[in-house]
């Protein structure tokens, strides 16, 4: 059974940093593009960013581009997210999920990432 | 990227259809057919619906069929059950290994 559980989530002040985890179980790690995507309190889904399996492509939205950065431990079947610069904008769920079929098949369960002063 | 449009509600009774649309441009939706549906049910994990337009992943009931015209992509629940009531949004590749998801929809069931 495919399974993602982040974890790193919690409550920052803006301008801090913030590193998620995600543990992925039941499937070929290495062999699976990876994905972050975040929801605003009350808001619809956004994409983060993505990683191919080997690192060598990532890829980001414009509005967290030089201040997140996506990074992958194929050894330990885990993904990050490494979050500095904070905003109050960037309070959100942030899912793991992987990415095939030019979709998204597997979420975790989210984690909540709040920034505020 | 500018976030897909959906109509913010939709609703149907036990039984009937209801057809959710999902408008994007010719850089998203018009250029791909990478469209995906997913299910949220509140405090829940989006679930994936529908794929590459019109294909369903395994232990999706048939009763969800999903399509695409230019621009637009459109997903139907038929049959509406209980169950089907959650926020459903759509997403699209946006090329450059870019996505992007549309603004959401809530399914009541009457």
């Amino acid at each position: 059974e495919v399974q993602l559980v982040e974890s790193g989530g919690g409550l920052v002040q803006p301008g801090g940093s913030l590193r998620l985890s995600c543990a992925a179980s039941g499937f070929t790690f290495s062999s699976y593009w990876m994905t972050w995507v975040r929801q605003a309190p009350g808001k619809g889904l956004g994409w983060v960013a993505n990683i191919k399996e080997d690192e060598s492509e990532k890829y980001y939205v414009d509005s967290v581009k030089g201040r997140f950065t996506i990074s992958r431990d194929n050894a330990k079947n885990s993904l990050y997210l490494q979050m500095n610069s904070l905003r109050a904008e960037d309070t959100a769920v942030y899912y793991c999920a992987r990415a095939a079929f030019w979709t998204f098949d597997y979420w975790g369960q989210g984690t909540l990432v709040t920034v505020s002063s | 990227q500018s976030a897909l449009t959906q109509p913010p509600s939709a609703s149907g009774s036990p039984g009937q259809s209801v057809t959710i649309s999902c408008t994007g441009t010719s850089s998203d939706v018009g250029a791909y057919n990478f469209v995906s549906w997913f299910q949220q049910h509140p405090g829940k994990a989006p679930k994936l619906m529908i794929y590459e337009v019109n294909k369903r992943p395994s232990g999706v009931p048939d009763r969800f069929s999903g399509s695409k015209s230019g621009n637009t992509a459109s997903l139907t629940v038929s049959g509406l059950q209980a169950e089907d009531e959650a926020d459903y949004y759509c997403s699209s590749y946006a090329g450059s290994n870019n996505y992007v998801f549309g603004t959401g929809t809530k399914v009541t069931v009457l």
